[in-house]
């Protein structure tokens, strides 16, 4: 399978936890992001990067999320003291990066749905 | 989401109706409008997109309509089946705040067998 894929799928946390969350983008692709979604909404826009570099981060980003792409391939979101809040779906995307980022097609992973208990 | 609005945000049809779902935006600048499938526990998937140099693009049983002028954008499921149940989301980049992507809250449609 060549799509964009995510781990876990699932976590269940208690508050203030520590979690992280592993996306490995299209291989080809070097624009990755990261979304949040809750229930009944469409995904909302949390940070993004172009290889290595992460070049915007949402104001939803507090400074308990940090989201990392070392080599420019695989990225990791850290949420540290989880809270309650924080229990919604965590998606990533990748994209080719030959167009203007909202021009192109963004695939989707599977998600990894958090719940903080 | 920001700038997008989605309508309606559900939606039931009888097995082999159709299926129209709209959407507008604000930003007149926007060129790119792609349209996603997301079934339960999946990611969102695309299934059609649509560039702002045409007005009209056909997949099958699936097509988008885009009105530049009125700045809105429709998806029409055609002869719907029980797998075209879902929640589908349009998107759109916001030009002015660097191509963003934004989304839609979702529609919720469910075919009646």
């Amino acid at each position: 399978d060549t799509g964009v894929s995510q781990n876990p799928r699932h976590k269940i946390t208690k508050r203030g936890q520590n979690v992280t969350f592993r996306c490995d983008p299209i291989s080809e692709h070097n624009r990755l992001y990261w979304y949040r979604q809750t229930l009944g909404q469409g995904p909302e826009f949390l940070t993004y990067f172009q290889n290595e570099a992460q070049l915007e981060k949402s104001r939803l980003l507090s400074d308990r999320f940090s989201a990392e792409r070392p080599k420019g391939s695989f990225s990791t979101l850290e949420i540290q003291r989880t809270e309650q809040g924080d229990s919604a779906m965590y998606l990533c995307a990748s994209s080719l990066g030959s167009r203007r980022r909202g021009e192109e097609t963004q695939y989707f992973g599977p998600g990894t749905r958090l719940l903080v208990l | 989401g920001e700038n997008v609005e989605q309508h309606p945000s559900t939606l039931s049809v009888q097995e082999g109706d159709s299926a129209v779902i709209k959407c507008t935006y604000s930003d007149s600048a926007s060129n790119y409008f792609p349209w996603y499938k997301q079934e339960l526990g999946k990611g969102p998937q695309l299934i059609i997109d649509i560039r702002s140099n045409v007005g009209e693009k056909k997949d099958q049983r699936i097509a988008v309509t885009l009105n530049k002028t009125a700045k809105h954008f429709s998806l029409h499921i055609t002869e719907t089946q029980p797998e075209d149940s879902a929640v589908y989301f349009c998107a759109a980049p916001i030009i002015s705040n660097d191509y963003k992507l934004s989304f839609g809250a979702g529609t919720t449609v469910t075919v009646r067998a």
